[in-house]
């Protein structure tokens, strides 16, 4: 009965290298959300995703970033060209419901650090 | 636009001492609100909840009531342990608006035997 998923646990790049972000939710939840979480800083909202629809994005940096929930598989954060700004913890949480779920299940986070 | 003020830490407290983590609310309608509890290395997990005004929530020996007149949620617990020692984030979500949930800053407790 495995909860979120995330990997790598730690990701290291350099500048200007690409960075993928692995998420495999809870079984049978099909909502997927990313959070970032800076140094000193709360949780922040990126995006929420159903199986191959991205349903709010407002979170998303508009350059670099793109995350996507295919019908097989895990959800996939990228991240092109990173920046030393982009170190940061990903969270990834799932929930069985989209509108009215009150509940997230979170994964342990994939700390990405960009030398 | 929705937001979550949270009492900025670190808090350090003595095994036994009594515990308070303030926050407050901005948001329209009728939120549901939340604490969520990190343990060092781990992802976050929802400690209690309350989905509308007067209601009480508890988990664990933590405490938070929500207040609709003074629009907050505040935490505590009457006596803390050393395994209480970890990040507490106070969330809210507005359930009819896609989900999205919006969470304080984090406060970091330590409790020291």
């Amino acid at each position: 009965n495995a909860g979120v998923m995330q990997n790598p646990r730690h990701l290291v790049r350099r500048r200007g290298q690409e960075a993928r972000l692995r998420c495999s939710p809870m079984k049978g939840h099909s909502h997927v959300y990313w959070y970032r979480q800076l140094p000193e800083e709360g949780l922040k909202f990126m995006v929420y995703l159903q199986k191959e629809n991205i349903i709010d994005e407002s979170g998303m940096p508009k350059e670099r970033f793109s995350a996507e929930f295919p019908k097989e598989g895990p959800s996939i954060l990228r991240i092109q060209q990173v920046v030393r700004g982009d170190s940061a913890a990903y969270f990834c949480a799932s929930s069985s419901q989209g509108q009215g779920s009150e509940k997230l299940f979170f994964g342990s986070g994939t700390q990405l650090s960009v030398l | 636009g929705d937001s979550v003020t949270q009492m900025e830490g670190p808090v350090t407290l003595s095994e036994e001492a009594f515990l308070t983590i303030n926050c407050t609310y901005t948001a329209t309608g009728y939120p549901s609100l939340f604490w969520y509890v990190q343990y060092p290395g781990e992802g976050l997990q929802l400690l209690l909840k309350a989905t509308k005004a007067d209601d009480k929530g508890s988990n664990k020996g933590f405490e938070a009531t929500y207040r609709k007149e003074t629009t907050s949620f505040h935490l505590e617990k009457g006596s803390v342990q050393v395994s209480d020692s970890a990040v507490y984030f106070c969330a809210l979500s507005q359930g009819n608006t896609g989900n999205q949930f919006y969470f304080g800053t984090g406060t970091s407790l330590t409790v020291i035997p």
